[in-house]
């Protein structure tokens, strides 16, 4: 089944404890990125990449980190997580850049206490 | 910088009838594409329609049809027909490719509520 997979789907971790959000898709997608969603603030983008190569800011990247060495997968990095971070984090694939569609995972819900 | 405003924070609309969501847009760049998500209350995105910046006619999707009208930078949905499962969240976003960057915008999203 074509898919974008997010792990853990649910964290609650304390300031300042390092953690990985993954995100793998099984369609040869070229195109990967991650938001978060806060509420009365729709989604916002936090990083995205075009492909293994590039790989770029969106509009609210400060505290993150992510990786892309492998075209499948796409991990978000919180290296000190703050509680301003507490968020639903979604990540999204595309075809190419350029695609109409992209299509969501299921969302990790985080907790920063 | 480009925005995507959404006014309505939500909706009501009797079932079978058809409801307008409004997103307006601000951006200087010609090239540019606008999408709509539905997000229903189990949380996934789900991708509706697409316009292109250059598209003449406006896009349609089923019972979803996007109202471009570039001049007044407006992108509004038009559910027809609505049913009791098109209750969900709706976002508007915008995606800028002109610069050779490919970042998403995203509205603040407008919950409709579909009545029996």
């Amino acid at each position: 089944e074509a898919q974008v997979t997010q792990n853990p789907r649910y964290l609650i971790t304390v300031t300042g404890k390092k953690l990985t959000v993954t995100c793998s898709q099984n369609m040869n997608h070229e195109y990967m990125s991650w938001y978060r969603q806060d509420p009365g603030l729709g989604l916002r983008q936090i990083y995205y990449s075009m492909n293994v190569e590039v790989t770029d800011k969106g509009d609210v990247p400060e505290g993150y980190k992510v990786s892309r060495k492998e075209k499948r997968n796409f991990p978000l990095i919180l290296e000190s997580p703050s509680p301003n971070q507490t968020s639903l984090y979604f990540c999204a694939s595309s075809f190419s850049p350029d695609s109409y569609e992209q299509y969501f995972g299921p969302g990790t819900r985080l907790t920063v206490t | 910088a480009q925005k995507i405003t959404q006014t309505q924070p939500g909706m009501f609309v009797q079932e079978k009838e058809a409801v307008t969501l409004d997103c307006t847009y601000d951006t200087s760049d010609p090239s540019y594409g606008l999408f709509w998500y539905k997000q229903p209350s189990s949380g996934e995105m789900i991708f509706l329609i697409y316009q292109g910046s250059y598209d003449q006619q406006n896009a349609t999707e089923g019972r979803y049809s996007l109202n471009f009208q570039k001049a007044r930078k407006s992108a509004n949905l038009v559910i027809s027909a609505s049913q009791l499962g098109d209750s969900a969240m709706y976002f508007c976003a915008m995606r800028d490719v002109t610069s050779g960057t490919y970042k998403y915008i995203f509205g603040t999203g407008t919950r409709l509520k579909v009545l029996a």
